[in-house]
């Protein structure tokens, strides 16, 4: 069964401050998604990683998989407080299924 | 674009009462349809998914269902509510027209069972 765990689960920083959150997994993904999800809202998509070792920026945001395609990371640069939210990975299944593997998710509250 | 819609936006229910909510995809054709629950402030738990009209695969074995009675139409019932059942209930969609990767999710409901 292919899990992918998140970490931190829960980050709380002063606005301004770096942070990065982990995604991990023992399987190799063909693609990674990053989402972030507000309270009483469904996840919005942000990124999808393909290749090995691929780096994307979305403003403040760098998304990066790793060599293998077993992990990926997210790094905030200057945290605002509208990064506040639930940030999600998933991956899909590789077993042909069209199922979605979502990570365990990090729950991060910047303070202004 | 496409844009999926989900009703109701919450719902209150006593326990033993019926369910169905709606999920409706707009503008792609022939989309993988998915049903998640989440509990508060936790992760996506797969409840059912569809790759096609009437194709239906269960993940959890509960007292809810899923029904996909039209290529862009994805229900999700129950005969009889349990306290259980509460949480925030999302639809998704993927493939069709959009990328081979991604999922794209409605706004959800939430639904409490009292």
């Amino acid at each position: 069964t292919q899990l992918l765990e998140q970490s931190p689960q829960f980050l709380s920083i002063q606005e301004g401050e770096n942070l990065t959150v982990y995604c991990n997994s023992s399987s190799v993904f063909s693609s990674l998604q990053w989402y972030r999800q507000e309270p009483g809202e469904g996840p919005v998509l942000l990124v999808t990683v393909v290749t090995g070792g691929e780096v994307k920026k979305l403003k403040r945001l760098t998304f990066q998989f790793g060599d293998a395609r077993k992990d990926s990371s997210l790094h905030i640069t200057a945290a605002q407080t509208g990064d506040t939210g639930l940030y999600l990975c998933a991956g899909e299944d590789s077993s042909g299924t069209y199922k979605y593997i979502f990570g365990t998710g990090t729950r991060l509250k910047v303070l202004a | 674009s496409q844009t999926i819609h989900q009703w109701p936006a919450t719902l209150v229910q006593p326990v033993g009462s019926p369910l169905s909510l709606e999920c409706t995809v707009e503008g792609t054709s022939n989309p993988n349809l998915y049903w998640y629950r989440q509990a508060a402030g936790r992760g996506l738990q797969l409840l059912f998914y569809s790759v096609g009209i009437g194709q239906i695969s269960s993940e959890v074995p509960q007292n809810l269902s899923a029904s996909r009675p039209q290529d862009r139409q994805f229900i999700l019932s129950s005969k009889k509510l349990l306290l259980s059942d509460s949480g925030f209930y999302l639809c998704a969609w993927s493939g069709g027209q959009g990328s081979a990767y991604e999922q794209y999710f409605g706004p959800g409901t939430r639904l409490t069972v009292t």
